[in-house]
């Protein structure tokens, strides 16, 4: 039974478009990250919420909208797709800020 | 600004050959610093956590140890399947995220 799960594992688009990652955990946790992987590995950070509210929002552009309907789930939609968005993202959690993370498998998103 | 930097970027090992990763950081209030392992196509996987200076913890052949300024992963007489990236992540309560390093790729050899 895996702990955070996503999907898709992979997503292949074209400019422009808009797609949504969906991520869930049934660990119990309070805490949900979005984390970005570029092509160097350098994994940042770009979004966390405790128990549905929106905590830390780094400096991504606003194409990128998290939603959190439940503490289980945290899913990122992304509008009008651009190549520099190209990359894996991450969905983790944690009982707490400053707390373990655990990492979804991720998904691989390129845009063409 | 806090900023984790791990060295070596990547490191090949013979099988057996003990060596260790570095972890360099500055933080204005550590409150833990963390290593994780990602094998390729996977996410982070949670090894370590120290908070203070002379911490030390163990997990099999991996050792990790922690100074005021840097962490150090101890790999003794590596396998193999000890091969993956290594992930150094410092906890900033001043910003309440982590913070992550590049990381180091090791490739163990038979």
């Amino acid at each position: 039974d895996t702990a955070v799960s996503q999907t898709p594992k992979y997503l292949v688009t074209q400019m422009g478009n808009d797609k949504s990652i969906k991520c869930e955990q049934n660990l119990g946790h309070d805490t949900m990250y979005w984390y970005k992987q570029d092509s160097k590995k350098f994994l940042k950070i770009m979004f966390s919420y405790n128990n549905k509210e929106l905590i830390i929002n780094e400096t991504v552009p606003n194409r990128f909208s998290p939603k959190s309907p439940d503490k289980a789930h945290l899913n990122l939609h992304i509008n009008s797709l651009e190549l520099g968005d190209s990359a894996v993202y991450f969905c983790a959690s944690s009982q707490d800020f400053g707390e373990k993370l655990f990492f979804g498998s991720g998904t691989q998103l390129s845009v063409l | 600004e806090d900023q984790v930097t791990q060295s070596p970027e990547a490191l090949r090992l013979q099988e057996g050959e003990s060596s260790s990763l570095n972890c360099s950081y500055t933080v204005s209030g550590l409150r833990g610093l963390f290593w994780y392992r990602q094998d390729p196509g996977k996410g982070p996987e949670f090894l370590f956590t120290l908070y203070s200076a002379g911490e030390e913890k163990e997990k099999e052949r991996l050792k990790a140890t922690l100074t005021k300024k840097e962490s150090f992963l101890h790999i003794t007489a590596p396998k193999p399947e000890d091969s993956a990236t290594y992930l150094c992540a410092l906890f900033s309560g001043g910003y309440n995220k982590l913070i992550f390093g590049a990381g180091t790729r090791l490739a163990v050899h038979p």
